[in-house]
């Protein structure tokens, strides 16, 4: 089945440093999402990409969608300490049917940001 | 908008024991929720498909009699863990689908249920 690799696994940064995570994939997507995950939490989404070669933000993050379709990446500029948890990439192949929404995630980002 | 609850938000049971396990959309109508399970620090894992009003699709390597899944509404979807051991403890995450009729179509998450057997 399809995967992905999510890099780099854990940022230790000062904060108002600027971060850049990104994934890839072995198969085609056609969408890309960023979600932020706090402790004991769901996800939550941040940024939503449809268009190979999207590139959208939401204040502070900013995201692409990879022209081959098969990466993504997201930065996070002048961090700040509510910006810690851990960022998930996911993936959609929409085949229609019973697969039609899922999504296939990346492994994580933690993210710890020092005053 | 968009807001998906969870209840409890934390169980813990004694093994052999069953849980059910609750998910909302509180103010949208899903006709497709998911279910996934969570280790710490790890990715989260799709354990099944659940739609409104006919049998759940789980993933391969799930156990469909050990985790049953239940979408009798457009608002509720539950899932019990039957006959719960300790490997089953884990934090269990649902998530909503939510179809926009002039946008994207897009999983809301749940706030999860953190499940510890005895």
């Amino acid at each position: 089945g399809q995967q992905l690799n999510q890099s780099p696994q854990s940022m230790f940064i000062q904060e108002g440093e600027d971060v850049s995570m990104n994934c890839t994939s072995s198969s085609i997507f056609n969408t890309w999402l960023w979600y932020k995950q706090d402790p004991g939490e769901g996800p939550v989404l941040l940024i939503a990409l449809y268009k190979a070669g999207e590139l959208t933000s939401n204040g502070r993050l900013t995201a692409q969608f990879g022209i081959t379709r098969k990466d993504s990446f997201l930065n996070i500029s002048a961090s700040i300490p509510s910006d810690v948890g851990i960022y998930f990439c996911a993936g959609r192949y929409n085949a229609g049917g019973t697969s039609y929404g899922k999504l296939t995630f990346g492994q994580g980002t933690i993210l710890t940001v020092h005053p | 908008g968009a807001v998906v609850s969870q209840h409890p938000s934390r169980v813990i049971c004694k093994s052999g024991t069953s849980v059910k396990i609750e998910c909302r959309s509180l103010d949208f109508q899903a006709t497709t929720m998911f279910w996934y399970r969570q280790f710490p620090k790890k990715s989260l894992m799709l354990m099944a498909t659940s739609n409104e009003g006919s049998k759940a699709t789980y993933e391969q390597g799930v156990e469909k009699d050990k985790f049953l899944i239940n979408h009798a509404s457009l608002t509720l979807s539950t899932l019990t863990v039957t006959s719960a051991h300790p490997e089953d403890s884990s934090f269990y995450i649902c998530s909503a689908l939510i179809l926009a009729e002039h946008s994207y179509n897009e999983q809301f998450f749940g706030p999860g249920t953190r499940l510890t057997v005895l």
